[in-house]
């Protein structure tokens, strides 16, 4: 059974960095040809998705936030990572990890696929 | 694209069916995907196509619509069933609507 699992600091200060991985288990990236996603989800309750990639590399970043936003790939360790750059109070959400559905690549750029296996979300608090 | 979801907040006695709606604000097709999420807990995948249950998902939730009008419906709602429901789009780049909370009446 594939498990996808969340981690990295819970605080982080305003203009800082914020750094999260996801660790993916049951499966292996190689032999996975999977898209891999970052989504959070505000205090609220909304739902924002913040980019995709491939496992072999090509991020996508939701429009809002790409100027902050990198997301990479590390075959070797089986994870994926999100850094969020400048953050302030209103990146404060549980950040959760996630695959969409489907093997192999697409012709679009984000691929048109609902996300089927999700990590258990991690909180993360922008405060000083 | 915007995604809107209606009601907010659907008090149902257990039994009863509810019926929850999802509206974009231009086509995307049978993109429309419908999650259940529950406190503390990542949202979990129902139906996606509009329409196709997921493997494992019970026939008492069923999805309809194609276009900007999409449909959730729950028969006979038990107590598990309680919880918030997502749409998420993903003609485009993923976007979910705002949710509607199934509480029990």
């Amino acid at each position: 059974q594939l498990q996808l699992q969340e981690s990295g600091p819970g605080l982080v200060k305003p203009s800082e960095t914020l750094s999260l991985n996801c660790t993916v288990s049951g499966g292996s990236f190689i032999n996975s040809p999977y898209y891999w996603a970052w989504i959070r989800q505000s205090p609220a309750g909304g739902l924002e998705w913040i980019g995709t990639i491939f496992y072999s590399g090509a991020p996508n970043y939701n429009p809002s936030l790409e100027p902050r936003v990198t997301i990479s790939v590390d075959t070797s360790k089986n994870l994926f990572s999100l850094r969020l750059s400048s953050v302030t109070a209103a990146d404060t959400a549980v950040y959760f990890c996630a695959r969409h559905a489907g093997r192999g690549m697409t012709t679009f750029a984000v691929p048109q696929r609902p996300f089927d296996y999700w990590g258990q979300g991690t909180l993360v608090t922008v405060s000083s | 694209i915007v995604m809107t979801q209606s009601p907010a907040t659907l008090s149902v006695s257990p039994g009863e069916g509810a019926t929850l709606s999802c509206r974009a604000s231009q086509s995307v097709s049978k993109n429309l995907a419908w999650y259940q999420q529950k406190p503390g807990q990542a949202p979990r995948l129902l139906i996606f196509g509009a329409s196709t249950r997921v493997t494992g998902i019970p026939a008492r939730f069923s999805g309809s619509g194609s276009g900007t009008e999409f449909t959730l419906t729950i028969t006979g709602l038990q107590s598990e069933d309680f919880a918030v429901y997502y749409c998420q789009q993903y003609g485009d780049w993923p976007l979910f609507g705002g949710g509607t909370k199934v509480e029990i009446k």
